[in-house]
């Protein structure tokens, strides 16, 4: 089974609205990552986050990381409808230099 | 830069044919990822290479894939013969692995239909 799992696997909502996605994964990590796919285009990396970083904020993104849970959160403030995508959280497990990424959110921001 | 180049972009070729992917990555980066894309299976992860070398090929579905990687500008991944199930979007990443903070760059991603 995969590494991340995101929650929820659909999302829609109003423009303006915030938007969060969550993520669990399984093993220890070195950091988490979140991307973005637009339809019919390639994934495009949002933020990175450590694991020995609790949150991090880039414009009206703001990722939390609860190692202790095993998940991490992103959350999309003031939504706009330019942010309807697939989110995916991705994991660094270390000793390999490959991400593990989750099965994804498809987040719908309704104009 | 122009970032992860693939072509074709667009394949539609018939059951049994060979398919051969392009994928031209970062200058400079170090790290090249092969993933498939369907509804059915999510994004894959098939073969990485770190400085030209196959790493971890333990994605490939059979033995009818293949990669290749001849210098650090330039990879290929074919399927010979190709099958229906082979229909997805293939997509190539390269990264520049550094203090173990490995942010993949996509490519815009072929899309494959296998007759």
């Amino acid at each position: 089974s995969q590494q991340g799992e995101e929650d929820p696997q659909a999302l829609s909502i109003q423009e303006g609205e915030n938007a969060t996605m969550n993520c669990s994964y399984k093993t220890s990590i070195n950091n988490l990552q979140w991307y973005r796919q637009n339809s019919g285009r390639g994934l495009v990396h949002l933020i990175l986050i450590r694991s020995n970083e609790r949150e991090k904020h880039s414009g009206r993104l703001r990722v939390t990381l609860d190692t202790s849970k095993k998940s991490s959160s992103l959350l999309i403030t003031a939504s706009r409808a330019a942010d309807t995508a697939s989110y995916f959280c991705a994991t660094d497990v270390g000793s390999s230099y490959k991400l593990i990424f989750g099965s994804g959110t498809r987040l719908l921001v309704r104009p | 830069d122009a970032g992860v180049i693939q072509s074709p972009r667009h394949e539609v070729t018939e059951m049994g044919q060979e398919v051969t992917l392009r994928c031209k990555p970062i200058s400079g980066h170090n790290s090249l990822f092969w993933y498939r894309q369907t509804m059915m299976r999510g994004l894959e992860l098939l073969i990485y290479f770190n400085n030209n070398v196959p790493i971890d090929d333990s994605g490939m579905p059979e033995d009818r894939f293949s990669a290749k990687m001849p210098n650090a500008s330039f990879s290929t991944l074919k399927i010979q013969p190709s099958e229906p199930r082979d229909s997805a979007v293939y997509f190539c990443a390269s990264s520049h692995y550094a203090d173990r903070e490995e942010t993949q760059y996509f490519g815009p991603g072929t899309r494959l239909l296998v007759l």
